[in-house]
């Protein structure tokens, strides 16, 4: 079993829809976490950032953190077809060591 | 620039010969990490440095494998005798702990 388990996908919603992706985990040591986009032919560029449980928003995303449940969440609220990319979720504890989801690749469409 | 480089972004290659990926990280990040990602696949860790020093190597799949970082700035990823298995986008990222990594665009390799 992975440490971190993500759907790979690919996730195909409306433009417009309320994307849901999530990853679920088994390190209970894990306290921060993060949640990377990657466009294709591009280096994985970092959305969200945070610490323990709870909800974060930034604009049209929200992360949510349950480390009671090991699951985390990415919403995205009105997706764009801009949003279309491979989503990574990424934990740590308080070391050095990112671990890595899968990534899920989702499509919006016009 | 702002962000982490990478060179080259391209690199086609014969099959046994020796290649070297190059990283500039982000100016002031001692924490400097490689990468790898197959096609639909995810990150492959390789190796990380803190500062010129490689505290975990554990990722490096094979021999032919090596990585070395200089002036805590710059490091190179060098893969001797290449395979096909190695073609790859070989990723670094870079971070001032405990910030999150911020990667580069990556060096997409083939071997042929």
């Amino acid at each position: 079993q992975k440490e971190v388990e993500q759907d790979p996908g690919p996730l195909s919603v409306p433009e417009g829809a309320i994307v849901s992706l999530n990853c679920t985990y088994s390190n209970s040591a894990f306290q921060y976490f993060m949640w990377y986009r990657q466009y294709s032919r591009k280096g994985p560029e970092l959305l969200m950032y945070t610490y323990s449980s709870g909800n974060k928003e930034d604009g049209r995303f929200t992360a949510q953190v349950d480390k009671s449940s090991k699951y985390i969440s990415l919403f995205i609220r009105d997706s764009q077809p801009s949003d279309s990319a491979t989503y990574l979720c990424a934990m740590t504890d308080a070391g050095n060591m990112l671990t890595f989801g899968g990534g899920t690749r989702l499509m919006v469409k016009p | 620039g702002a962000g982490v480089s990478q060179s080259p972004s391209n690199k086609v290659t014969e099959k046994g010969k020796d290649v070297e990926l190059r990283c500039d990280p982000i100016s002031g990040h001692t924490a400097l990490y490689w990468y790898r990602q197959s096609l639909g696949q995810g990150l492959e860790f390789l190796i990380y440095f803190q500062g010129n020093s490689a505290p975990d190597k554990s990722g490096l799949p094979s021999d032919r494998f090596s990585a070395e970082r200089t002036g805590g700035s710059v490091s190179t990823l060098t893969i001797q005798r290449t395979q096909q298995e190695d073609s790859a986008v070989y990723l670094c990222a870079s971070s001032l702990y405990p910030s999150p990594l911020h990667f580069g665009n990556g060096t997409r390799l083939t071997v042929t």
